[in-house]
């Protein structure tokens, strides 16, 4: 998981809290993206970007906001926290056309909403 | 509408055997399917890729089979080791976009000594 920093590792939240989940690379990669870990889900895409100032939804965008405003940082912003957002929070970076071995993932945000 | 699906949730094998992990998916405009193995609390770790231009890639004990044709692509591991005991996910992305991962709900593989 080199090159991918996630913060905070560990958040409680209470409904309606709003918090941010900070994400940086220091490998100048054009994409990173959002990812959620459920139980029998898989990973789920939340949004992405392929370079500073360009974003785009994934799979499940909703409650969730995110800005590109350099190539190293992806904070993921939580407006208003519910049960239902209690996850595991990926983030991964790669650059365009990356292989499989260089997409990096951040070592993962367990955020509990109570 | 899950467009990659993992079919097996869990899967059991001996030590020394092997291991097939299968993996489904239906948007024809996926182009490059990926493996990863995760352990509790740590993040995706690769472990093997195949572009849609090939049907089969081996690395060491692990082989990925991909059926266009059928949607479908397979892992196989041999012979298989307790320390492969893990979830496995399938992931697949369209057009060289590695930051779009579509991955599948995982596969938790027992391998029993």
């Amino acid at each position: 998981n080199a090159g991918v920093t996630q913060t905070p590792k560990f958040q409680v939240l209470k409904t309606g809290q709003s918090m941010t989940l900070q994400c940086a690379q220091d490998m100048n990669h054009e994409y990173m993206s959002w990812y959620r870990q459920d139980p029998g889900m898989g990973l789920r895409l939340i949004h992405y970007s392929v370079g500073a100032g360009i974003t785009d939804q994934g799979e499940v965008p909703n409650g969730y906001n995110v800005s590109r405003s350099t190539t190293e940082d992806f904070p993921l912003r939580l407006l208003s926290a519910a049960p239902s957002q209690t996850s595991v929070y990926f983030c991964a970076s790669s650059y365009r056309g990356a292989a499989g071995n260089t997409i990096y993932f951040g070592e993962g945000s367990w955020l509990t909403v109570v | 509408d899950q467009q990659v699906k993992q079919n097996s949730p869990s899967l059991s094998v001996q030590e020394g055997r092997i291991s097939i992990l299968n993996c489904d998916y239906t948007n024809s405009m996926f182009d490059y399917f990926l493996w990863y193995k995760k352990y509790p609390a740590e993040g995706p770790t690769f472990l093997i890729s195949i572009s849609s231009i090939k049907d089969k890639n081996e690395d060491g004990r692990f082989t990925v089979f991909l059926n266009k044709s059928a949607k479908h692509l397979s892992l196989h591991i041999v012979p298989s080791q307790p320390g492969d005991s893990a979830v496995y996910f399938c992931a697949a992305s369209a057009s060289g976009n590695t930051g779009k991962l579509i991955f599948g709900q995982g596969t938790t593989l027992q391998v029993k000594p």
